[in-house]
């Protein structure tokens, strides 16, 4: 069974404008992590921001913050005021905090900013 | 410093070639870890290293051999590779391997052609 699920298709998005990138999760585990990471065409996944399964507020990284909705099995990424350097793939995952130690990506979302 | 490096960037090996993907980090990192990824796909966990050990192997096709020769450094030995292997291979690091909060943090990546 997939574990995260990133089903948009490739987004456009106007400079400055912001963007929600979703994300679900699939646990029994009462104890896990919520990752975002992007990966620009040159390769290099870089890490955004985390939110913990305990974690009482939603993470806040500068412009990255996570829309964390536990019930709902949801953590969607939000990236306000968008630069053109924000186009890129990005990545959800999440890591379960007991036996499976693995890093489960989703699949991504492409997102493309345009001036 | 927060950088993982990779070496070289771009390869390109025929299938009877013998090379090395070399990965290094001065975190103070003690996991270490070799992901492969295919265009527009997410990575794909390979191997990890623990403490200089190798604690996860993916089942992944004996022509590909890792190495820790320190806790710094982390190799991939490539041997009769296939045309699909073909693929970006990325090396991560983290603090730990077993803590839940575990950010890897991603090296820019090596693009492997096999001919």
């Amino acid at each position: 069974a997939q574990k995260i699920t990133q089903t948009q298709p490739g987004m456009f998005v106007q400079e400055k404008e912001a963007v929600t990138l979703d994300c679900t999760y699939d646990t029994s585990d009462p104890s896990y992590g919520l990752f975002w990471y992007k990966q620009p065409s040159s390769g290099e996944m870089i890490f955004l921001i985390y939110q913990g399964s305990y974690d009482q507020q939603n993470a806040t990284e500068g412009r990255y913050s996570l829309n964390f909705q536990k019930a709902r099995k949801s953590a969607n990424l939000v990236i306000s005021a968008s630069q053109l350097g924000d186009s890129a793939m990005y990545f959800c995952a999440m890591r379960e905090g007991y036996g499976n130690n693995r890093l489960a990506f989703g699949k991504g979302n492409q997102v493309v900013v345009i001036p | 410093d927060t950088e993982v490096t990779q070496t070289p960037k771009h390869l390109v090996m025929g299938m009877t070639n013998k090379k090395s993907l070399k990965c290094e980090q001065h975190m103070g990192h003690r996991a270490m870890y070799w992901y492969k990824q295919k265009a527009k796909k997410p990575p794909e966990l390979m191997f990890v290293y623990s403490y200089e050990k190798l604690s996860i192997n993916e089942s992944v096709p004996s022509r590909f051999s890792p190495e820790c020769p320190n806790s710094s450094l982390l190799n991939l030995h490539l041997h009769a590779l296939q045309p699909e292997d073909s693929a970006l291979y990325l090396c991560a690091s983290s603090q730990e391997w077993d803590r839940l909060y575990n950010e890897q943090f991603f090296g820019p990546g090596t693009r492997l052609t096999v001919l």
